[in-house]
């Protein structure tokens, strides 16, 4: 069956190290998706990907890039972590429009 | 203030009364309205979608959009304790712009 992975699934690191978190579909969907979700905040748009070399920033972008070098995967790196991007971070995809989107299980960052 | 907004609960109801979420939003280019459930530890899933204002019915659920008072509901009908999970509402304007808004989510309890 088509999946979403997410992976690792929990992560510890230290502020101002780089980390990446990686998102892979099967079901060769177009559209790609990164939100963290916070208490008090719900889910929040990182960013977005519409197709192989695009990309866009969401509502909470700084501090976080992604790259589309093919279909499947998106991965999210944190270029330099903060405290303040501790948590728990959902990769979904869309083919079509994001209305039905589909999402992974999700990746727990705690930065130290 | 966030463009769609939503009581976080908890509500919590008997097993077998229905159950009313409602969120309110503010963005009028919102076209696509979006009903997730996720439960503890996992990833949002998709319960249902509607496209501008009116009803749609699924089997216990039904997700209801007035565009003139900005008002979008769920009802469960007959709730289970499977129904037990956190409701988060979704907005999406179409035309190719931002990845969905979401609502905090609203925790629902569901006692047997």
């Amino acid at each position: 069956d088509a999946e979403i992975t997410q992976s690792p699934r929990h992560k510890i690191t230290e502020t101002g190290r780089q980390v990446t978190l990686a998102c892979h579909q099967t079901w060769n969907h177009n559209n790609m998706f990164w939100y963290r979700q916070d208490l008090g905040h719900g889910l929040r748009l990182i960013h977005y990907s519409y197709g192989v070399q695009d990309t866009n920033k969401g509502e909470v972008s700084d501090g976080y890039s992604v790259s589309r070098s093919n279909t499947e995967d998106l991965p999210l790196t944190l270029e330099s972590a903060a405290s303040s991007q501790t948590s728990v971070y959902f990769c979904a995809s869309s083919q079509g429009l994001p209305e039905e989107a589909f999402f992974g299980q999700g990746t727990r960052l705690t930065v130290v | 203030q966030k463009e769609v907004e939503q009581d976080p609960g908890p509500l919590s109801v008997p097993e077998g009364a229905i159950v009313s979420l409602n969120c309110t939003y503010s963005n009028s280019a919102f076209q696509y309205f979006m009903w997730y459930r996720q439960y503890s530890r996992k990833g949002p899933e998709l319960l249902m979608y509607t496209y501008s204002s009116g009803n749609k019915e699924d089997g216990r659920f039904t997700a209801q959009v007035d565009k003139s008072s900005k008002y979008i509901s769920l009802f469960i009908r007959d709730s289970q304790p499977s129904d037990s999970a956190t409701y988060l509402c979704a907005s999406y304007s179409g035309g190719g712009a931002d990845g969905l808004t979401f609502g905090k989510g609203t925790h629902l309890i569901i006692q047997p």
